[in-house]
Parts: C-alpha cells; sequence; structure tokens
C-alpha cells in the first residue's frame, strides 16, 4: 500500500517550454503532498507543500511563479515548471501521505528534467 | 549546526558485513525518525519509520532511536550488494504526517560481492 505514482521519468525540451509533472496517490488519499528537487550526490530540497484546495505554500527562496504547483484532487498534484532554462534541469521528487496523522510519507520515483 | 548530521560516506563493505548508519539532531521536537533507501535516479523507499525511543526490526533491518543522545542509527545485517545505494535519515516533529521532513545528507553505501 501506500503508492505514489510521478510522471514522466525523464523529460528532455528546449529552453523556454513548460513542463508539467504529475504526482498521484494510488491506493490513498492525500491533502497534502511534497515537491522536492535533488541536485547530484546531494539530499532533497523541499520546494513546496501542496495542500488539496488551497494554495501551495513554499519554502524560501523559490519562485512561485516559476514552479506552479496545483493540487486539484485528493488524489493529484502537478508542478509546472514555467519558461524552464538550463539551470532548472534537475531531479524533482514528490511525497504524499495518507490523512492519518503517524503515517509516514512515500515518495514517487521521481521525474529528471533536462532543459537544452 | 545543522538540524540532522549524517556522514555522507562513501561507506564501502564486503557481502555479509553488518552496516551502521547515524544520524544526530539538534532539534528535540522531533518525535518521528524514517530511513529511507534511495537507488540511482530513482525515489526514496521508506525502509523504517519509528516513533520517539526503542528500537524496531524488520527482516535484516533495525532502527535504534536515542531521543536523550539525540542519535539515530541504522543496521543492516547481512548485507547483500542489493543494499548499494544511498540511506537518508529523515524525522519531523509530532505535528501530523502534514509536517515537513528534515532529512540527512544520505549515507552513499557499497556493498562488494
Amino acid at each position: 500500500g501506500a503508492v505514489v505514482s510521478q510522471h514522466p521519468s525523464w523529460v528532455i525540451c528546449k529552453s523556454g517550454t513548460s513542463v508539467k509533472i504529475e504526482c498521484r496517490s494510488l491506493d490513498f488519499q492525500a491533502t497534502t503532498m511534497f515537491w522536492y528537487r535533488q541536485f547530484p550526490k546531494q539530499s532533497l530540497m523541499l520546494m513546496a507543500t501542496s495542500n488539496e484546495g488551497s494554495k501551495a505554500t513554499y519554502e524560501q527562496g523559490v519562485e512561485k511563479d516559476k514552479f506552479l504547483i496545483n493540487h486539484a484532487s485528493l488524489t493529484l498534484s502537478t508542478l509546472t515548471v514555467t519558461s524552464a532554462h538550463p539551470e532548472d534541469s534537475s531531479f524533482y521528487i514528490c511525497s504524499a501521505s495518507p490523512g492519518h496523522s503517524n503515517q509516514p510519507q512515500h515518495f514517487g520515483d521521481g521525474t529528471r528534467l533536462s532543459i537544452l | 549546526q545543522k538540524e540532522v548530521e549524517q556522514d555522507p560516506g562513501p561507506l564501502s563493505v564486503p557481502e555479509g558485513a553488518i552496516v551502521s548508519l547515524n544520524c544526530t539532531y539538534s532539534n528535540s521536537a522531533f518525535q518521528y525518525f524514517m530511513w529511507y533507501r534511495q537507488y540511482s535516479r530513482k525515489g526514496p523507499e521508506l525502509l523504517m519509520y519509528t516513533y520517539s525511543s526503542g528500537n524496531k526490526e524488520d527482516g535484516r533491518f533495525t532502527a535504534q532511536v536515542d531521543k536523550s543522545s539525540k542519535y539515530i542509527s541504522l543496521f543492516i545485517r547481512d548485507s547483500q550488494p542489493s543494499d548499494s545505494a544511498t540511506y537518508l535519515c529523515a524525522m519531523r516533529n509530532s505535528g501530523g504526517s502534514n509536517y515537513k521532513l528534515t532529512f540527512g545528507k544520505g549515507t552513499l553505501l557499497t556493498v562488494n560481492p
């Protein structure tokens, strides 16, 4: 149980385009999902907390206009990287946990984004 | 001082060895402690999840939490080449599962056949 699916797993696109990444909780409902960014050989860096039906909460230094987050249902959150540039190339990972207060977070398999 | 300290390694051991991975932390409000395993270019996979102090065992894995020392450990018995990965410790306070995690930097482990 507690499976989180992320799509796509790898995307390559030209500079200036926008890219949407989906995060789905497959067998549970998640009122909150988290989006992380990870650089090679580094730990996860929290970008934002996505709340179903309300605005996301962004961490300090993360541009909310660059990284648009939508959490329209209890099983789906999306991250859109707008007008992507090579410096946005990274590994993006989402996580979610079932609504019970003592449940751990489970992670998707990540999306490798390469901007040419 | 960082909230969570974890030796990044790398750590290299022979197959069958007992592996000990550790994290220290400074925030006494942390109540829930996790160990995740991350293979290259994959998302973290939950290995162990513990609350407060004590031990928890699951197969070859044992997690220990010592809140008085602000120290957590993960032991891997009879290590296998398939255990080669980065191990991340993570923790959060008692506010609920929707509270964000604080991660260690991760320890890169290689188990040699």
